[in-house]
């Protein structure tokens, strides 16, 4: 089984509608983040967590938000989908004393 | 906005070729990591570089940590279809916090 879990893998939405993207984890870290990656420009930051009682905005955060359910799980909301979120979603971990990434397989984002 | 340029963008070469991908900034990094991401999939960790000057090597690639640690070189020797993917360098903005900046990536694809 898969260590970082993202679901679902695949999701086509209309705009205007509210989305959630789940993660879960199973590698005991307290740090996760949420990622999108678009053709030509890397991965960027959207939001970033490193216990359940901390949120923090990464550089993209506006038109997204977080819950923190546990210290397994980090769940990403698009409140009001717009075309230009279309994007490949990554979730990571890492633990409190290594500056290893770990990357779910990602969920293909498509906003109509 | 702090950028890390790579280049190529794209690479098609031969089975048993040498190949560079560069990894260029104007900023100052603690740290510098590569990644490899298969279609599918998350980026896999393959190394980081936290010395000016550093070179770590990793089987036929070879990594490089400029002297300042604005820019990185990777090279692989004699490459192999099982090297194709994307790689993506990401600068380490501060140390502890683990925020990375990903570049722009470098889509390899070697010929058998």
């Amino acid at each position: 089984d898969a260590d970082v879990t993202q679901t679902p893998r695949n999701r086509i939405t209309k705009t205007g509608k509210r989305i959630m993207l789940e993660c879960s984890q199973t590698k005991g870290h307290d740090r996760m983040y949420w990622y999108r990656q678009d053709p030509g420009l890397g991965l960027r930051l959207i939001y970033y967590s490193f216990d359940v009682k901390d949120i923090n905005k990464g550089e993209i955060s506006d038109g997204y938000s977080v819950s923190r359910q546990a210290q397994a799980k980090f769940s990403l909301s698009l409140e009001s989908a717009i075309p230009n979120q279309t994007a490949l979603y990554f979730c990571a971990t890492s633990d409190s004393w290594s500056e290893k990434l770990f990357f779910g397989s990602g969920t293909q984002l498509s906003v109509l | 906005t702090q950028l890390l340029e790579q280049s190529p963008q794209f690479l098609s070469i031969q089975e048993g070729e040498n190949l560079t991908v560069y990894c260029n900034s104007s900023s100052v990094f603690s740290s510098l990591q590569w990644y490899r991401q298969e279609p599918g999939e998350g980026p896999v960790l393959l190394v980081t570089v936290v010395t000016g000057g550093e070179v770590k090597k990793l089987k036929r690639l070879t990594f490089q940590f400029g002297d300042a640690r604005k820019d990185s070189s990777l090279h692989i020797t004699a490459a192999q279809p099982g090297d194709t993917g994307l790689y993506l360098c990401a600068g380490g903005l501060d140390p502890g916090t683990y925020k990375y900046i990903f570049g722009t990536g470098t889509r390899l694809k070697v010929l058998a």
